[in-house]
């Protein structure tokens, strides 16, 4: 198993609607999640972070951490067409807490 | 604040070529990282810097990939010989020290190798 996995997709999701993005993860990462998102052709800028049991919410953004189940999601309400973009999650591996690594990412679209 | 800068932004060049990459950090951020993303894939980490520092360089094929970051600020990533495979975007990113969360990206060298 990777140490963190993502559906490639593409996912898409009507305008308005709720966008379920999810990522499952190995013991070699530690408790801390991170969300990014990358426009086609940009780099990734860090949209949520993560690491207690639950949910944690920021606007449209709901991330949400069930460690017995290892599995981090990302929901997005009322879906934007500038939400389209791929989702990458990450984890800070679990020997070497500065390193970061990152799923594959998931590609989503909204269509209007 | 002024971002993270890299240059060049595109370049292609042959098999068996040399090619260097620059990054200048957000000024006053400790700890600067190279990643390699393959199109299709997450970024993956080739190598880590704290200060002028080599922090890992596991991920790093050292037979053709070099850096350095001789004096704790800007740096460069070399590639000698380039390989096919080596074709992808090279993403440089700081963050203020080791484990601070947020790392900033740069916007990239995209790289094609023929």
């Amino acid at each position: 198993q990777k140490e963190v996995e993502q559906n490639s997709g593409p996912l898409s999701v009507p305008e308005g609607a709720i966008a379920s993005l999810n990522c499952t993860y190995s013991d070699r990462v530690s408790q801390s999640f991170f969300w990014y998102r990358q426009y086609s052709g940009k780099s990734p800028e860090l949209i949520m972070s993560i690491y207690s049991n639950g949910d944690k919410e920021d606007g449209r953004f709901t991330a949400q951490l069930n460690k017995a189940s290892q599995y981090v999601s990302l929901l997005i309400r009322d879906s934007q067409p500038s939400d389209s973009a791929t989702y990458l999650c990450a984890s800070r591996d679990y020997s070497s807490a500065s390193k970061i690594i990152f799923g594959s990412g998931t590609r989503l679209s909204i269509r209007p | 604040e002024a971002g993270v800068a890299q240059s060049p932004r595109y370049k292609i060049i042959e098999k068996r070529q040399s090619v260097a990459f620059w990054c200048n950090p957000i000024s006053g951020h400790a700890t600067l990282y190279w990643y390699q993303q393959i199109l299709g894939q997450g970024p993956k980490l080739l190598i880590q810097f704290q200060n002028n520092g080599v922090v890992d360089d596991s991920q790093l094929p050292k037979d053709r990939f070099s850096a350095e970051r001789l004096k704790g600020v800007d740096s460069t990533l070399k590639i000698q010989p380039a390989k096919l495979e080596d074709s992808a975007v090279y993403l440089c990113a700081s963050s203020r020290d080791r484990v601070q969360e947020t790392q900033y990206f740069g916007p990239g060298t995209r790289l094609l190798v023929l």
